[in-house]
Order: structure tokens, then sequence, then C-alpha cells
């Protein structure tokens, strides 16, 4: 059973350029966050993706949309970037069983240099 | 006030050492909590949740007060493999965002 995915696993841009980063959850699970990471930090959230709308946002910019296919995988766009934007960008995913709580489970991020 | 303040690292202790780390949450309404485990260039993994009335997975403890708001993971007889970056998570509404602290560095040495 694979894990969540997430492509590529490195990348390095330039000021001003935009990136896409893709992410496939775990086999079950319906809805997708995802997470940036700095240097030294702990995650911080970005947004959740489920029923391919996004439920809940984090204090991002505009410049951070998403997207959730039928398939349940996700994108994560970043326009106009700036160097502050390098870090891991850490995708999660978990069931939608209200009933119970649902473990996120990460993926194993993609790394984002801004130069 | 941040949301989730852990205590400063690094924690540096021998094989065999009992150490703790301490966790408060802001948010009073928060429902779920969480100590979560991140290797060098890895992501993170649950280590475990905690409840108000305490869990112990093996050589880990895990206490929550929500009274004061603080959550703790006690690690005992610690191993070379505990060493890792510790990360006390909250979960605001379920099945919703995480909360993470910055996350307490261990080292544990021979």
């Amino acid at each position: 059973d694979a894990g969540v995915t997430q492509s590529p696993t490195h990348l390095i841009k330039t000021r001003g350029q935009q990136v896409t980063l893709r992410c496939s959850p775990k086999s079950g699970h319906d809805t997708v966050s995802w997470y940036q990471q700095a240097l030294g930090q702990g995650p911080q959230f970005i947004f959740q993706y489920y029923e391919e709308e996004e439920r809940q946002r984090g204090n991002f910019p505009d410049r951070f949309s998403g997207h959730q296919f039928p398939n349940y995988s996700s994108e994560l766009n970043v326009n106009a970037l700036l160097l502050g934007d390098s870090a891991l960008y850490l995708c999660a995913s978990s069931g939608n069983d209200r009933a119970i709580y649902n473990e996120q489970f990460f993926g194993p991020g993609t790394r984002l240099t801004v130069l | 006030r941040k949301e989730v303040e852990q205590d400063p690292g690094p924690f540096n202790v021998p094989e065999g050492a009992t150490v703790a780390f301490n966790c408060t949450y802001s948010n009073s309404a928060s429902q779920s909590f969480f100590w979560y485990r991140q290797d060098c260039r890895k992501e993170p993994k649950l280590l475990m949740s905690v409840y108000s009335s305490g869990n112990e997975d093996g050589r880990f403890t895990a206490q929550l007060n929500r009274a004061s708001q603080y959550i703790s993971l006690l690690i005992r007889d610690s191993k070379l493999s505990d060493s890792a970056t510790y990360l006390c998570v909250v979960e605001g509404q379920a099945g919703t965002a995480l909360i993470f602290g910055k996350g307490t560095t261990l080292s544990v040495s021979s």
C-alpha cells in the first residue's frame, strides 16, 4: 500500500517564477492538507482540500493556491516566488470519517529553493 | 502569544536518561493533541496522541492538562534511536489544520 507521494523531491527556482508541487494521497484517503516548513521551524498549515474544494486556509497570501482532482490528488501552486518561500513543502492526507480521529499521514516533502 | 510553544532545545542526554518535553497552547477550544517525531530531513510522523487521562506507549508517556493548556512528553531509558526533533501538535477542529510547535531537538549519546 503506497503512502503519500510527492513530486518533485527537490526544486530550484528563481525569484518571480511560478512553481507547481504535486501530491498523491494514501490509498483510501480523500482529504489533502499542505504545510510549509522553513528551516528550524515547525510545519505551518497552508490549506486543506476535500471534495475538490478548499475547506480551510492558513495565513498565507493569495500567491499560494491549490487544486484537488477527482482522484483526490492535489497540486500546490506558488506564484511570484520570493526568497522566503524557500522551504520544505509537506503534503498530508487523511480520511474524513467524523466518527473517529483521522490521522494525517505526511509525504516526504518537496524541498524548494528560491534563488 | 504563539499558538503552540515548546521548550527551547537542544536536549543532549546520555543513553538511559529520562527526558521531559513541555508544550503550551493558546487556543482553549483546541480539541486534539499529539506528539510527532521528525528525523533530520524527513517528514513528521505521529508518535502518539495525548489524552486528558494521560497515556503511555512503552517508554513514552504523554500528559495533557486542559486547565493549564499544557502538554508534556516523557521519554524513559533513552535510546540512541530516540535522537530526533519532537513536535508538539494541536488540532483546532476535528479533521482540519494541525498547528505545530517549533520542535525540540533531542540528541542521545552513548
